[in-house]
């Protein structure tokens, strides 16, 4: 299995600023994912990570929002840029397994407040 | 990726079986049946997959119907610590899974 920490864990941030979650795998994966999990709402995929090419986002996310760096093989973050109330969320990462192609590995979240 | 309607929430006893079912009749030959759950406040956790036959591991198991249009998730002995969300999601690969809304798991003593 993979270990993956988030930072922060949460923050309250003021409308119109920009906060930079990362997201740190104890070992080197491929495919990283980035997802939203809205209020009492499912998980959102935002975008899949590979390192070494550009993210690829699902509709209705744009990179100019939610720009992500992927500079190596264990690390990741995803930028929330220009924050609104509406992106009051839990922004969570998750890892495609090594030894099994079956399981995703996610990690505990970050937990933003937009006021 | 197939479409997936789970009942919106269940109450089991603890020490009781817990079946949580899961309709998908648009899942597509080569797709996998995926099950994960949320306990409160954590990350998802991958519970079991399948494609056609019965698979059983030490959290669970999964029935998979002859067609293929439904399954049922099976923890044996459920315990407090299995109150969670459960998601079943049908997908190709973990490349991409979507996850619905699905299953408000309560156990209680």
């Amino acid at each position: 299995s993979a270990v993956i920490s988030q930072k922060p864990s949460r923050d309250i941030c003021q409308r119109g600023t920009s906060l930079t979650i990362q997201c740190q795998v104890d070992s080197q994966v491929t495919m990283m994912f980035w997802y939203r999990q809205q209020p009492g709402q499912s998980l959102t995929l935002i975008a899949t990570a590979n390192q070494g090419s550009e993210a690829t986002y699902e509709s209705g996310f744009v990179i100019d929002k939610f720009p992500i760096s992927r500079p190596n093989l264990t690390f990741s973050t995803l930028t929330v840029s220009n924050m609104s109330p509406e992106d009051s969320s839990i922004y969570l990462c998750s890892v495609a397994g090594q030894t099994s192609s079956y399981e995703q590995y996610f990690g505990p979240g970050t937990r933003l407040t937009v006021t | 990726d197939a479409k997936t309607t789970q009942p919106p929430s269940m109450d089991c006893a603890e020490g009781r079986a817990a079946n949580l079912p899961c309709n998908h009749s648009t899942i597509s030959g080569n797709e996998y049946v995926y099950w994960y759950r949320q306990i409160h406040s954590q990350g998802p956790q991958y519970i079991i997959h399948g494609l056609k036959n019965n698979e059983t591991n030490e959290m669970a198991s999964l029935i998979i119907t002859e067609d293929r249009k439904s399954s049922t998730l099976i923890l044996p002995h459920a315990t407090l610590r299995d109150t969670a969300v459960y998601y079943c999601i049908g997908a190709y690969n973990t490349d991409k899974l979507i996850f619905g809304t699905g299953t408000r798991l309560q156990v209680f003593p």
